[in-house]
């Protein structure tokens, strides 16, 4: 069974303090890993794909990584409007489902 | 750019009822799912459809609830009978060509069940 754990289940930041969120995944053959931004109240946006492991994806101030038993996502200089949960999801090889994680819930104070 | 919609984006039902959920996915986009979060809880996938047919379902997807595309724009979730425990956020995604395309999520519909 594939299993997601990320880490912290929260983080209080200082606007500027660069940090990383931690996403450690167990499946039975990686077709992809995907992070999402979810805002209370609203679905999941999708932010990056990682394919394997050595890939590393960049928009703004969020760099997601990838290595066979985790991939971080981190956060550069943020801004009090990255404030949200962050969700991490595997989609195995053999299947359609995306398994998520329980998320971050990041706060960047001003 | 375009986005999933789902309506309504809240719909408070008897138990026992029957409720319809829907979803018009991304125009271009070829694979379906619908995923739930229940309050303070992960999101959990629910069941994925592809070329008319539900192609992965998981444990949660029993005889209580089915799918369909009624038409070339909209994609529903049907709940007979409903309990007190489906009480949630249900989320419909849609994907591009190739199963490793990202799933685009629309806002989701909160469904009480009093």
């Amino acid at each position: 069974e594939d299993q997601v754990t990320q880490s912290p289940e929260a983080l209080r930041l200082q606007e500027g303090e660069s940090s990383s969120l931690n996403c450690s995944y167990t499946v039975s053959g990686l077709r992809g890993l995907f992070w999402y931004r979810q805002d209370p109240g609203k679905g999941p946006e999708f932010l990056f794909t990682l394919y394997s492991a050595g890939e590393e994806k960049e928009k703004e101030r969020l760099k997601a990584t990838l290595t066979k038993k985790e991939s971080f996502l981190h956060i550069t200089a943020p801004k009090p409007e990255d404030s949200a949960t962050y969700l991490c999801a595997v989609l195995e090889t053999s299947g359609s489902r995306l398994t998520f994680g329980e998320g971050t819930q990041l706060t960047v104070n001003p | 750019e375009p986005e999933v919609t789902q309506t309504p984006s809240h719909q408070v039902t008897q138990m026992g009822q029957e409720v319809i959920l829907r979803c018009v996915p991304i125009s271009n986009h070829l694979y379906f799912y619908w995923y739930r979060q229940i309050l303070g809880q992960k999101v959990e996938f629910l069941v994925s459809f592809y070329n008319n047919e539900i192609s992965e379902k998981s444990e949660i997807f029993d005889d209580q609830f089915s799918v369909e595309r009624p038409d070339g724009s909209n994609f529903t979730l049907k709940i007979r009978s409903t309990k007190l425990e489906d009480s949630a956020m249900y989320f419909c995604a849609s994907s591009g060509q190739g199963k490793d395309q990202p799933q685009h999520f629309g806002d989701g519909t909160r469904l009480s069940i009093l």
